[in-house]
């Protein structure tokens, strides 16, 4: 079955520039999604196809696609910004919904 | 703007079914596709199955011989249905917009707030 890799965790320190990577086979035919989920809350949208940002999203807040990898960029980093965080795609042939097995970003 | 809910049983007995109804405001059922996706305690989100417009159906390959998801257009909601559950099926459930995309990829744009279910005797 179709897999996307995330690394389990990242660390930043206040203002520095977080970034998160994903590598799945399908990725140079499918898009890439990011989801922020904060302890005990439901998911967000924080990226959809590969780099645009939902409105209410901070700018800081950026995606980039390339090959296999996908990357999720926080650039000045804030402590609201600790969370889990949750590559998404579909699988290339029967687009089965697959998500990575999420970073946790930890902001200090 | 859609908003969903989730409802069913906190509690589930091993080997019975696990119900829950997502509920949809703000928009109808059947002008969209929606999707159910779970997460055990402590660990990752995991997409369950799906169920389209014409009302077909597409499930996560792990749990397709024991899961079932319909939905009930006159009350505009859609339902899951997860037979023969263990512990490993506890975990908090969410159904969520499952939003068609370009390059033929779909994702999840609304989400409920998710609903605990606990398998225990």
């Amino acid at each position: 079955s179709y897999e996307l890799t995330q690394p389990p965790s990242v660390s930043v320190s206040p203002g520095q520039t977080a970034r998160i990577t994903c590598s799945g086979n399908a990725l140079p035919k499918k898009y890439a999604y990011w989801y922020q989920q904060k302890s005990g809350q439901a998911p967000v949208l924080v990226i959809y196809e590969d780099s645009k940002r939902p409105s209410g999203i901070p700018e800081r807040f950026s995606g980039s696609s390339s090959g296999t990898m996908a990357t999720l960029t926080i650039s000045g980093a804030q402590v609201e910004d600790e969370a889990d965080y949750y590559c998404y795609s579909t699988d290339s042939n029967v687009n089965h919904r697959v998500f990575g097995g999420g970073t946790k970003v930890t902001v200090l | 703007q859609v908003q969903l809910q989730e409802s069913g049983p906190g509690l589930v007995k091993p080997s019975e079914t696990l119900s829950l109804t997502c509920t949809v405001s703000g928009g109808s059922i059947s002008s969209y596709y929606w999707s159910w996706i779970r997460q055990p305690p402590g660990k990752g989100l995991e997409w369950v199955g799906c169920i389209y417009k014409s009302g077909s159906t597409d499930y996560n390959p792990s749990l397709k011989s024991r899961v079932t998801i319909s939905r009930d257009t006159s009350k505009n909601q859609f339902s899951l249905r997860l037979y023969s559950v263990t512990a490993a099926d506890t975990a908090v459930y969410y159904c969520a917009r499952d939003w068609h995309s370009g390059r033929n990829t779909n994702y999840m744009d609304v989400w409920g707030k998710g609903t605990t279910v606990t398998v225990s005797s």
